[in-house]
């Protein structure tokens, strides 16, 4: 059963557009991450929020930027892609930033292409 | 410095056999090792994990091996089945968490 909602799942674009993606999460849990899965299916780390509260900024270029309403929410947005923006976006919760038990759970991911 | 290193990148098998996916590690303060099998077109989810507390954890056909003092484990599948075809990653956590680069296991039937 998906507790971890992302939209869209899929978006196709061109250079220099904005890009926006949601997550919400029904699980209760404290922290929420945005994952970038390559081609090589390689998952790296953007960001990490606890409580609202940024705890991970992985050095990322500056167009991306995340936001948090709440500690079941958290956003997105690509202000100008580039064509190396194309991946997997995963939206993952947890609880205390992993370290009780370390089990991340997945949203279904949002498939970014940059034309 | 990669704070969790997966070997082999890759690894085919045949049905029934054993599989073995190893994992090594840096930070010393990590206290959980999940692993996290993907499937084509599907989110990662948790397989199986272990604390250092233990050296070995057992599921059913997956078992994980841990040395502490090498700063290694290993995932074992035993009996491998054709639906055992995944991406497998390690990863440790303290505070944060790290995954390696990940295992493509094929199981031919």
């Amino acid at each position: 059963e998906t507790a971890v909602f992302q939209t869209p799942n899929y978006h196709v674009t061109q250079v220099g557009n904005e890009v926006s993606f949601n997550c919400k999460q029904t699980l209760g849990h404290d922290t929420m991450y945005w994952y970038k899965q390559d081609s090589k299916k390689l998952l790296k780390i953007m960001f990490s929020y606890n409580n609202k509260q940024l705890i991970v900024n992985e050095t990322v270029p500056r167009r991306f930027s995340p936001q948090s309403s709440d500690k079941a929410h958290l956003n997105l947005r690509i202000k100008s892609v580039e064509p190396e923006d194309s991946a997997v976006y995963l939206c993952a919760s947890s609880f205390l930033g992993g370290r009780a038990t370390g089990q991340l759970y997945f949203g279904e991911g949002s498939k970014l292409t940059v034309l | 410095q990669q704070q969790v290193r997966q070997s082999p990148q890759s690894l085919t098998v045949w049905e029934g056999e054993t599989a073995i996916l190893n994992c090594s590690y840096e930070d010393s303060t990590f206290d959980y090792f999940p692993w996290y099998w993907q499937f084509p077109r599907e989110s990662p989810a948790l397989l199986i994990a272990i604390r250092p507390v233990s050296n070995k954890k057992e599921d059913g056909r997956f078992t994980i091996f841990f040395n502490k003092r090498e700063k290694k484990l290993s995932l074992h599948i035993t009996d491998s089945q054709p639906g055992d075809s995944a991406t497998y990653f390690c990863a440790a956590s303290n505070n944060r968490i790290f995954f390696g680069d990940g295992t493509q296991l094929v199981v031919k039937p």
